[in-house]
Parts: C-alpha cells; structure tokens; sequence
C-alpha cells in the first residue's frame, strides 16, 4: 500500500524558514517523481514544486521560485521542501503527491502539514 | 485567477446525474494534455478519480466519468449519492507555464 506521510508543519514568522519531510513507502521510491501541492484557507489546489527521479531536475511555480528548494534523499525514501523568505501567502497545507510516470498527473497523496506565516 | 475555470458550485438530488466543466485555453487541456480530477473533502488525503481525461484507477465507482474536447473537459456523476459531496478539482499541464495547473473547484452538494 502507498503511503505518503508528512511531517515538519509550524507557525514561523514572515521572512522564516522551514523544511518539510514527505516519508514515502509502498513504492519504488527512486522511480518516480514526486511533488509539493499546497491549499491555502479558503483556496483550492495549487502546484509548488516536481523533482526528477534522481533528483536531478526540479522546477517550481513562479510564486515560489528562488524561495523554496525541493529535494529527496532516494536512501530514506524521503521529500524535502526547504522554505526561505516565508510570507503570510504562504500559509497553507503542504501535500506531497506521487507523480504516474507516462502521464502528467498525481496518483497518491499525502494527507498534508500545516504551515502558518503569521507575526 | 486560476488558469482552468471551474464552476464554484454544482448540487443535484440523490440519484440525479450531475456534471463539472474545466475550461482551459490553447496552452494546456487545448494542446493535447490530458485533463484529470480528483475528489477532495477536508481535512484528508486528495484522491484521484479519473486519469487522462476519461480513465477511472482501480476503485473508483463507474458513476464517475470523464470527457473532453478541444480546449474543455467534464467531469460527470451519475446517480448521485451523499458520500459524494466534496470538492472537485480539474488539473492539467500548461507548456506556457511550464506548470501543472488546477482549476479553483467546483463544490458538489447533493440536496
């Protein structure tokens, strides 16, 4: 069974940091690309960020590039989202999300963390 | 604004049949991406529901269907049952953007 579990949510302060973990199992992890989708209150489903298998490539939304960094660790079967300069725009649940390979959608989700960028 | 509108809203009564629409533009549903949607309710996990514009993952109740045509897409559930209110998202990918993208959603009650 997929399971995708993740964890380091806070409340940080505009212009903090934080990273968050997705602990990933069921799968070949090192096989597929994995994702960062967020919900702000209120709002629906938006994009933040895809790494490659390998980790090799990432890309990011534009409201988010140059501040937040995806990465993984294929050995812990982990996520990372590092995020910098946080604004109050930010605060949202984080889901990471399992990428299908062939095709450009998202077939397993977590069940998220909350951040909060609030002074 | 998001790039793939969605009606905020859509209700219908136990039984009925009801359908969602995404509209999207040239750069994504109309450049041949596939549309999917998934099914939200608060406070848990988003869960797939159809892939690749009319393709339903092992589990999900045939009430559930997809289509698409030119630069639109449509979710439609047929005989409408109460565990079926949620939040309904449409998503595709936008090569102008180079970005996966989603609609705002679409709220379904049943009355």
């Amino acid at each position: 069974e997929v399971q995708l579990v993740e964890s380091g949510g806070d409340l940080v302060q505009p212009g903090g940091s934080l990273r968050l973990s997705c602990a990933a199992s069921g799968f070949t992890f090192s096989s597929y690309a994995m994702n960062w989708v967020r919900q702000a209150p209120g709002k629906g489903l938006e994009w933040v960020s895809v790494i490659s298998p390998s980790g090799n490539n990432a890309y990011y939304a534009d409201s988010v590039k140059g501040r937040f960094t995806i990465s993984r660790d294929n050995s812990k079967n982990t996520l990372f989202l590092g995020m910098n300069s946080l604004r109050v725009e930010d605060t949202a649940v984080y889901y990471c999300a399992k990428k299908n390979s062939g095709s450009y959608h998202f077939d397993y989700w977590g069940q998220g963390t909350l951040v909060t960028v609030s002074s | 604004q998001s790039v793939l509108t969605q009606p905020p809203s859509v209700s219908g009564a136990p039984g009925q049949r009801v359908t969602v629409s995404c509209t999207g533009s040239s750069s994504n549903i109309g450049a041949r991406y596939d549309v999917h949607w998934y099914q939200h309710l608060p406070g848990t996990a988003p869960k797939l529901l159809i892939y690749d514009s009319t393709n339903r993952p092992s589990g999900v109740p045939d009430r559930f269907s997809g289509s698409k045509s030119g630069t639109s897409a449509s979710l439609a559930i047929s005989g409408l049952q109460a565990e079926d209110e949620a939040d309904y998202y449409c998503q595709s990918y936008d090569s102008g953007l180079s970005a996966y993208v989603f609609g705002a959603g679409t709220k379904v009650t049943v009355l």
